[in-house]
């Protein structure tokens, strides 16, 4: 079965750089959401879409903005990047309604490292 | 906002026993507890869930349990394997957004 496509998969960059995540949901999925986990820690909730609108915000810098678009895939921008903000970004999609559909299927991160 | 303690922080069994990890939570109108495990560099994998409207879930070794008056539930794991060796984070949702615990380092003893 289809699963949640990120890229890149490893991404280094400098400080005050900027990096773009991609998602890819699986298939007939209407939600995204991206979690950002340091090391030794749990994933935090940054920011979800549903159908292309923005629909739960988290604990996003001002300095990262997303957005989803007509096919689903979704983008995380980073602007002036912090040593702070090396991490493992996630990637996750579900559907809507009760039961199954909500269930959220993670994707297999992009590790960003900034030096 | 919600807010979810998990407890033990890290549990070392030996292989064949059970292992269980507790959770609470804080807000009542929650109605979605999901459990993944990660492996190191890994993505989370849900491996059982729960809802409000169900006490128990069972899947092969795997049970969960939920107390919705006290606000906690709970994952069994039994007849551990050393495969089972992994992080597992519970999480609590009332709409959208996942609220995770601070995960339990599981170690299985060979």
């Amino acid at each position: 079965a289809a699963g949640v496509i990120q890229s890149p998969r490893h991404l280094i960059k400098e400080k005050r750089e900027t990096a773009t995540l991609k998602c890819y949901p699986i298939p007939r999925h209407d939600t995204v959401y991206w979690y950002q986990q340091g090391p030794g820690q749990d994933p935090q909730f940054l920011i979800s879409f549903y159908e292309k609108m923005q629909s739960d915000k988290g604990s996003i810098p001002d300095r990262f903005s997303a957005q989803q678009f007509s096919d689903y895939h979704s983008e995380l921008n980073m602007s002036s990047l912090e040593l702070g903000d090396s991490a493992l970004y996630f990637c996750a999609s579900s559907g809507t309604g009760q039961g199954e559909e909500e269930t959220q299927y993670f994707g297999p991160g992009t590790r960003l490292l900034v030096l | 906002g919600e807010n979810v303690e998990q407890h033990p922080s890290t549990l070392s069994v030996q292989e064949g026993d059970s292992a269980v990890i507790k959770c609470t939570y804080s807000d009542s109108a929650s109605n979605y507890f999901p459990w993944y495990k990660q492996e190191l560099g890994k993505r989370p994998q849900l491996i059982i869930d729960i809802r409000s409207n169900v006490g128990e879930k069972k899947d092969q070794r795997i049970a969960v349990t939920l107390n919705k008056t006290a606000k906690h539930f709970s994952l069994h794991i039994t007849e551990t394997q050393p495969e089972d060796s992994a992080v597992y984070f519970c999480a609590a949702r009332i709409n959208t957004p996942l609220v995770f615990g601070k995960g339990t380092r599981l170690s299985v003893i060979a």
